[in-house]
């Protein structure tokens, strides 16, 4: 079974802190996501991924970074975290080219707030 | 303005009883999937569909992909209490995997 993991299922920090959130895969996937998902709002996409050191904007990426220095390791970073940053936060990885047909493998999320 | 658009937003239905969930877009999309998401986890994918009329079971679920590939349905037939959920769909216009995603039917099943 593919396999998303998050590193932090629930974390709380203080407005101006850096934050750091970790995502790995299991199955060698080329493209990897991350959305946020807001009652009302959806899930949105902030950045992705489609190789290692590659890294595109999505339709939020205001106030977030990523790092993919690794193929299976997608990182988000908010340098300097904002109470508008408060959400869920959803990792997800899938396969590219003839092998991807557009379904998303998601991690179990992670739940920040900021204070 | 929202790319998918879903409906109904919220269901509250007796155990037993049928539904159908819709999902509608004025673009073409290469695939679409639908997903079920539970409180406080990440959404789990349950279906893709790519060719247009395809009709896919999985279970008590149906799904139907429309013709011309812009909208597509999810029925269930005597829905039982563990299909409380946030039923999500997502549309690759690409097949690059960068989804636009509805947001979302939610789902309550009472005993």
């Amino acid at each position: 079974d593919v396999k998303v993991t998050q590193s932090s299922r629930y974390l709380v920090k203080r407005t101006g802190e850096k934050v750091f959130l970790e995502c790995v895969q299991d199955m060698d996937h080329e493209n990897m996501f991350w959305y946020r998902q807001d009652p009302g709002l959806g899930l949105r996409l902030i950045y992705f991924s489609y190789d290692v050191k590659m890294k595109e904007k999505g339709d939020i990426p205001e106030g977030y970074s990523v790092s993919r220095e690794k193929k299976e390791r997608f990182s988000l970073i908010l340098e300097s975290a904002s109470t508008n940053q408060t959400s869920m936060y959803l990792c997800a990885s899938s396969p590219a080219g003839l092998a991807g047909t557009g379904e998303l493998f998601f991690g179990e999320g992670s739940r920040l707030t900021v204070l | 303005t929202q790319l998918l658009e879903q409906s109904p937003q919220f269901l509250s239905i007796q155990e037993g009883e049928n539904l159908t969930v819709y999902c509608n877009s004025s673009s073409v999309f290469s695939s679409l999937q639908w997903y079920r998401q539970e409180p406080g986890e990440g959404p789990v994918l349950l279906v893709t569909v790519v060719t247009g009329g395809e009709v896919k079971k999985l279970k008590r679920l149906t799904f139907q992909f429309g013709d011309a590939r812009k909208d597509s349905s999810l029925h269930i037939t005597a829905a039982q209490p563990g299909d409380t959920g946030l039923y999500l769909c997502a549309g690759d216009r690409t097949n690059a995997g960068k989804s636009t995603f509805g947001d979302g039917t939610t789902l309550t099943v009472k005993p």
